[in-house]
C-alpha cells in the first residue's frame, strides 16, 4: 500500500495563476482533510470531507477550493494564487468512526508564489 | 473552542538524556489527545494517541505520555533520547464536530535538536 500521495512534491506559481493539488489514498477511508504548514503556526485545517462528493469548510478555506469526486481522490485548487499561499500542503485521510481513529498524512506539497 | 498550547519552540538535549515536551490543550469535553512527530522534509506520524482508560500512555519509538485533567496537559516523555529523534514534534486535540468530521487542532509545534 502506498498510504497517502501527494502530487506534485514542489510547485512554484506567479501570482494569480491557477493549480490543483492532488491527493490519493489507497486505504479506503471514508476522511480526508486539507492542511497548510506554515512557521511557527503549526497546521490550520483548509477543508475536508467525510466522503465521496461531500466538502466542508475548515479553519482557513478563503481562496481554495475542493472536490472529492471519488473516495480515493481530494483535490485542492487555488484559482488564482496570491503569495500568502505560498505554504507546505498536507493532506491525510482517516476511517470513518469514533473521533479516536488516526489521521494518516502524506508527504506534503510545498508551493512557492512568486 | 478547542485549542492547544506548545509553550517550547525549541528544545536542546544531549544524546542519551531524558526528554519532556509540554502540551497544554483546551477543550470543553473529553478530549481525544494526539502526538506526532515530522522529520525533516517528511509527513507527520503518529506517536501516540489517548481517549480514555489508563493516563499512561505508551507510544511508538519509546515515547510516552501521560494525560492530567487537572493540569490539562498531555506532556510526551522518553527516557533517553537518541540522535534520530531529532525532529519536529506536534501535540493535537480532536474532536470539533460540526456536521461530522474529526477535525485535529494542532500545536504550534516543538523542534527538538539531539547533540551527539
Amino acid at each position: 500500500n502506498a498510504g497517502v500521495t501527494q502530487t506534485p512534491k514542489f510547485r512554484v506559481l506567479k501570482t494569480g495563476q491557477s493549480m490543483t493539488l492532488l491527493c490519493a489514498q489507497d486505504m479506503n477511508h471514508e476522511y480526508m482533510y486539507w492542511y497548510r504548514q506554515d512557521p511557527g503556526m503549526g497546521l490550520r485545517l483548509i477543508h475536508y470531507s467525510v466522503g465521496e462528493g461531500t466538502t466542508a469548510k475548515g479553519e482557513v478555506p478563503d481562496g481554495y477550493n475542493v472536490s472529492r469526486l471519488k473516495k480515493q481522490n481530494f483535490l485542492l485548487g487555488l484559482e488564482s494564487a496570491a503569495p500568502s499561499q505560498t505554504s507546505v500542503y498536507f493532506c491525510a485521510s482517516r476511517v470513518s468512526g469514533t473521533f479516536y481513529n488516526e489521521q494518516f498524512f502524506g508527504p506534503g506539497t510545498r508551493l512557492t508564489v512568486l | 473552542a478547542q485549542s492547544v498550547t506548545q509553550p517550547d519552540i525549541h528544545i536542546t538535549v544531549s544524546e542519551g538524556a531524558s526528554l519532556e515536551l509540554r502540551c497544554n490543550y483546551s477543550y470543553g469535553a473529553t478530549p481525544y489527545l494526539f502526538w506526532y512527530v515530522q522529520s525533516p522534509g517528511q509527513g507527520l506520524q503518529l506517536l501516540l494517541k489517548y481517549f480514555s482508560g489508563d493516563t499512561l500512555v505508551q507510544g511508538i519509538k519509546g515515547f510516552e505520555a501521560e494525560f492530567k485533567r487537572s493540569q490539562s496537559s498531555f506532556n510526551l516523555r522518553k527516557p533517553s533520547v537518541h540522535w534520530s529523534d531529532a525532529a519536529e514534534y506536534f501535540c493535537a486535540v480532536g474532536g470539533g464536530l460540526t456536521g461530522g468530521g474529526n477535525k485535529l487542532t494542532f500545536g504550534t509545534g516543538t523542534q527538538l535538536k539531539v547533540e551527539l
